[in-house]
């Protein structure tokens, strides 16, 4: 597609329910990331992908949350249980190639989560 | 692990004002350097990215420039216009590790007519 799109925009969950947040990148892109911004904050590393691989999670906050990229292509973030802290929206990057190739990065709208 | 800082946190100008907002690192050993335009309740959009053999760049009336030695970045905006109220945050990636981007908390913009 012509850019990144993230589903849903907006999703309100009660605490305790698991989420699923859908990334689908730009055709084509090698690298997908995930980010978590808070309100007021600036975007905070979550997850990191090369195609299919998760080659970097080290910015997951807990085992609660888990992301995959099966093919290469579209990923979900998935969080279970969610609490009210997780409460934030959730943007999604992609990149024509990997991390260490100077391409820039395109962002798509973001999903905000609300936990209530 | 990188940190990046904005100064200052917060701007309100007048109409027509020359702009300077500042990014630092504290690892200079920064690889590229992308600026982004987040507008209230949306993504963000790319502005300008600086690669590692590039010292700046320019589009319109936007100019961002990188000195790595001391680890700093600045966009500059000429002729500020309301349009331009936003928020302003700066990402960079650092050499020999995972070359992820680190974001600033950003600099949020009011230009009032």
């Amino acid at each position: 597609g012509a850019g990144v799109s993230q589903s849903p925009r907006y999703k309100v969950a009660k605490r305790g329910q698991d989420v699923a947040l859908r990334c689908d990148p730009i055709s084509g892109h090698v690298s997908l990331f995930w980010y978590q911004q808070a309100l007021g904050q600036g975007p905070e590393f979550l997850t990191y992908f090369q195609n299919e691989a998760q080659l970097d999670k080290s910015g997951l906050p807990s085992d609660r949350f888990f992301a995959e990229r099966p093919e290469g292509s579209v990923s979900t973030l998935k969080i279970q249980r969610t609490q009210q802290e997780d409460s934030a929206v959730y943007l999604c990057a992609s990149s024509l190639e990997e991390t260490r190739f100077n391409y820039g990065y395109t962002f798509g709208s973001g999903t905000r989560l609300t936990v209530v | 692990k990188q940190e990046v800082t904005q100064i200052p946190a917060a701007l309100s100008v007048p109409e027509g004002e020359n702009l300077v907002l500042n990014c630092s690192f504290t690892d200079s050993a920064i690889y590229n350097l992308q600026w982004f335009r987040q507008d209230p309740g949306k993504g963000l959009t790319s502005l300008l990215l600086i690669q590692s053999s590039q010292r700046e760049q320019t589009s319109g009336r936007l100019n961002a420039s990188l000195d790595k030695s001391s680890g700093r970045s600045t966009l500059y905006i000429a002729a500020s216009q309301p349009g331009d109220s936003a928020t302003y945050l700066c990402a960079g990636s650092v050499s020999g590790g995972s070359y992820i981007p680190t974001f600033g908390r950003g600099t949020s913009l009011i230009v009032h007519p």
